[in-house]
């Protein structure tokens, strides 16, 4: 049974660009959250999608967008690249609860590096 | 905005040391889940506490949740070197399905 599984592991880009990052949740999962972790902090919860939509939004600017499909893997796209995006990308998936409102354990993967240049 | 405040940021032990880490709320949580993250690694789930006063025992790691759903702390008893990660909280406000994490604390095992 595969877990959380994250594209690319890493990659480079100079400011100004565009990235997408991928998301595969573990089998049986219905919800995927996404998370930037700078170097020495918590992570910080940029979004969650449930049944193709966003469910909830942290903190973070429209350039941060994303995306779920029918078989609920999931995208992370960030637009005009500054170089404070630098920072690993967690994904996270859940199953959600009949309780309204209610976050389970998380299985993370093991995340996408960006380096902004 | 909300926040948990975590400390101590660091905690050097010798091995077979307890280790213990703090996490305050500035409102009350819903629940709390703890996670621990290996040096490069990411986070994995190690508990959710849910009671107020609730106490769980893992083995050598012992999880409270205070009477007030404030606080919570993570104690774990004579450190061995598997120990060495990132120890994070994240809590749960209301029915907001957002997780505010701590900045962590890091259990480094002296030499």
């Amino acid at each position: 049974d595969a877990g959380v599984t994250q594209s690319p592991t890493h990659l480079i880009k100079t400011r100004g660009q565009q990235v997408t990052l991928r998301c595969s949740p573990k089998s049986g999962h219905d919800t995927v959250s996404w998370y930037q972790q700078a170097l020495g902090q918590g992570p910080q919860f940029i979004f969650q999608y449930y049944e193709e939509e966003e469910r909830q939004r942290g903190n973070f600017p429209d350039r941060f967008s994303g995306h779920q499909f029918p078989n609920y893997s999931s995208e992370l796209n960030v637009n005009a690249l500054l170089l404070g995006d630098s920072a690993l990308y967690l994904c996270a998936s859940s199953f959600s609860s009949s309780v309204q409102g209610y976050t389970g354990e998380l299985f993370f993967g093991e995340g996408s590096r960006l380096t902004v240049l | 905005g909300q926040q948990v405040m975590q400390i101590p940021q660091y905690q050097h032990v010798q091995e077979g040391e307890d280790f213990t880490t703090y996490c305050n709320s500035s409102t009350t949580l819903s629940n709390i889940q703890w996670y621990k993250q290996r040096p490069g690694g990411h986070p994995v789930f190690l508990i959710q506490l849910v009671k107020s006063g609730e106490v769980k025992k893992q083995k050598r790691l012992t999880f409270q949740f205070g009477e007030a759903k404030k606080n919570s702390s993570l104690h774990i008893t004579a450190t061995q070197t598997t120990d060495v990660g990132t120890y994070f909280c994240a809590g749960q406000v209301d029915s907001n399905y957002q997780l505010i994490w701590g900045a962590g604390t890091k259990l480094i095992i002296k030499p």
